[in-house]
């Protein structure tokens, strides 16, 4: 099966820098994606990793290290609308038809 | 134009009813899903359908029925609603790597 485990929650204040962290367990690996969701919204499709390294986009970027089988998404100049969740995701051994979702990390930005 | 259109965003029911909700996607995506997020926002995979054929049925009680009429409809009908079907039910599609997901299906069982 798969297990992905993220911080519950996460705080800052609007300007910072924040990562939250994903690791995971799961039989075959085809890469990790990360969404966003704010209250009452859809997700929305953010990055994702193929191979180990950094990507980035804008202000977001987002690491991988399949030996350590560990992630992370880096949030930099925060502002207040970054508020909301974030969830790390993996596709399993079937490839592209199940992506298995993290347990989501809730970031809360400050003034 | 919405990418993927779910219909409707709220359903309130009572427990016994049976209750259907539609999805649409114009991307012209091959693969559909229906996801489900707990109260504690969990999302998990329920159902996926590649051009119309059942892919992945990720043992789901057979309460719940997927149809896709076309590779751009993905209905769910849910028959003998629980209390435990609260939740909110997410149509998505991919073609790549990043899912699109519609807004959200809210369905509170009374």
């Amino acid at each position: 099966g798969q297990s992905l485990e993220q911080p519950s929650e996460v705080t800052a204040v609007e300007g910072a820098i924040v990562q939250i962290n994903c690791t995971y367990q799961t039989s075959g690996f085809y890469g990790l994606s990360w969404y966003q969701q704010h209250d009452g919204g859809a997700p929305t499709f953010l990055s994702y990793n193929a191979l180990d390294g950094l990507e980035e986009t804008g202000r977001f970027s987002s690491f991988l290290s399949r030996s350590d089988s560990y992630g992370y998404l880096l949030l930099q100049e925060l502002q207040m609308k970054d508020s909301a969740s974030y969830f790390c995701a993996v596709r399993d051994q079937t490839g592209f038809q199940k992506l298995v979702f993290g347990t989501g990390t809730r970031l809360l930005v400050s003034p | 134009d919405t990418a993927v259109s779910q219909t409707p965003k709220y359903l309130v029911t009572q427990m016994g009813n049976d209750k259907s909700i539609k999805c649409e996607q114009n991307l012209g995506h091959d693969t559909m899903y229906w996801y489900k997020q707990d109260s504690k926002k969990f999302l998990k995979i329920m159902f996926s359908y590649n051009n119309k054929e059942l892919i992945i049925n990720e043992t789901v009680p057979n309460r719940f029925s997927p149809k896709s009429p076309d590779k751009a409809h993905l209905n769910l009908h849910i028959n003998s609603l629980e209390l435990g079907d609260s939740a909110v039910y997410f149509c998505a599609s991919s073609q790549d790597v990043g899912y699109t997901f519609g807004s959200g299906t809210r369905l509170t069982v009374v």
